[in-house]
């Protein structure tokens, strides 16, 4: 089973400031790695599929980038709805796993 | 617009079975591969399994022997069982839409308890 671990566990930051969001795996998932938002009360959004593609209706500000083991959700300047918890997800194998999440907090 | 809406009871007791269904509306079955996914309260996110628009299964090792997941093409349906549940198994159960996971149900709570 691949294991994602994400960093930092929270991130602390203010509307307008870039986030930098960490997700490495503990083998190569090539580029079959999504990004996710999720908001309390809330299913899951997909932001980012296959590493670095914008899912619908996502803005800009969200990107994503890297391959093989080590990869990056940048949020370019946080708008007050961002605030929330990211997790990554691969779907190079099976099982599917997900990494156990980054709290973005004001 | 696809919808994925989730039934079934909130209540399940120990050793018994967690029975849930999943509509699927606004959208195909094909070529995608439906799947269940759970988030125990206040915890990460666990991928149950899935089928696919043709009938074949994958599910997580770590559940394979209690699961099984099926498909109604007809009723654009799909449903997962899980056997001889425990308080682990409390959890958000969320249908979802594979392999990118685009589109979700709004999730169902099961909570284990006699």
């Amino acid at each position: 089973e691949i294991v994602l671990t994400q960093s930092p566990p929270t991130l602390s930051l203010s509307p307008g400031e870039r986030a930098t969001l960490s997700c490495r795996a503990s083998q190569s998932v090539s580029n079959y790695l999504a990004w996710f938002q999720q908001k309390p009360g809330q299913a899951p959004r997909l932001l980012i599929y296959d590493a670095s593609n914008r899912a619908t209706g996502i803005p800009a500000r969200f990107s994503g980038s890297g391959s093989g083991t080590d990869f990056t959700l940048t949020i370019s300047s946080l708008e007050p709805e961002d605030f929330a918890v990211y997790y990554c997800q691969h779907r190079s194998n099976w099982p599917r796993t997900f990494g156990q999440g980054t709290r973005v907090e004001i | 617009q696809v919808q994925l809406q989730e039934s079934g009871p909130g209540l399940v007791k120990p050793s018994e079975t967690l029975s849930l269904t999943c509509t699927i509306s606004g959208g195909s079955i094909s070529p995608y591969y439906w799947s269940w996914i759970r988030q125990p309260p206040g915890k990460g996110l666990e991928w149950i399994g899935y089928i696919s628009y043709d009938g074949i299964t994958n599910y997580n090792p770590s559940l394979k022997s209690r699961v099984t997941i099926s498909l109604d093409t007809s009723e654009k349906q799909f449903s997962l069982k899980l056997d001889s549940v425990t308080a682990a198994d409390t959890a958000l159960y969320y249908c979802a839409r594979a392999p990118h996971l685009d589109y979700w149900g709004q999730g169902t709570l099961v909570t284990v308890s006699s």
